[in-house]
């Protein structure tokens, strides 16, 4: 069965501070998706990144990276020199592409930065 | 501009009416999916629909009922069977449904609230 776990579930912290967000998987499937969305106070979910279980390249657009780890099951979520704006609820999704037959979303990390 | 839209932004319902949730998108996509959202938790999908006139349970459509008579429309029907319908519902669609990986885009919500 396909799982998310955040453990993580709420984080605050000062502006300018880097800060890691956890998510760890369960599949058995060979070929998957992973997913990273932001979700402002607003409520609209923001798509951030999508991985393939294929490519464990790290990835940065900005001031955001991913660090994807096959071994460990892990698809993590560092925002560098964090801003206010980045004030919002994180959340770690998992699509398999022969079991399963959509999303799985873990539960959230809400991330609070501080003036 | 294409993307997803859901209306109204925030619902009233007295105990015992059926409510119906407005989402459309025009970004030609295939799928569209609703979930529910409570508050300090994850999302969790209550209907999907890979394909017009089609549309599957997902884990927890007990209380809401669905139609998918244009590509472009996935209106939500909570019924009076819904024991707790007080949530935070997000409509989404990707390209394709059938293999479930694609990227999914979401709409700005609908928060309902039963009187």
């Amino acid at each position: 069965a396909q799982k998310v776990t955040q453990a993580q579930t709420e984080i605050s912290v000062v502006e300018k501070e880097d800060v890691t967000l956890d998510c760890v998987y369960e599949t058995r499937d060979t070929t998957y998706y992973l997913f990273w969305y932001k979700q402002p106070p607003s409520g609209e979910l923001v798509f951030l990144i999508r991985r393939n279980s294929f490519d464990e390249q790290n990835e940065i657009s900005g001031r955001y990276s991913w660090n994807f780890q096959k071994s460990t099951s892990s698809f993590n979520f560092t925002i560098t020199a964090s801003q206010v704006v980045d004030s919002a609820v994180y959340f770690c999704a998992l699509s398999e592409a022969n079991y399963g037959q959509n999303f799985v979303f873990g539960p959230g990390t809400r991330l609070s930065v501080l003036p | 501009d294409g993307g997803i839209t859901q209306s109204p932004k925030y619902l009233f319902r007295k105990e015992g009416q059926n409510v119906t949730l407005s989402c459309e998108q025009n970004l030609n996509h295939d799928a569209m999916y609703w979930y529910r959202q409570d508050p300090g938790q994850g999302l969790r999908l209550i209907y999907y629909s890979q394909i017009v006139n089609d549309f599957q349970k997902g884990d927890i459509a007990e209380g809401y009922s669905v139609s998918r008579e244009k590509k472009e429309s996935f209106p939500l029907t909570v019924t009076s069977a819904q024991k707790n319908p007080t949530a935070f519902y997000l409509c989404a669609s990707s390209i394709q449904g059938a293999r479930g990986t694609d990227t999914q885009y979401f709409g700005p919500g609908t928060r309902l609230t039963v009187l």
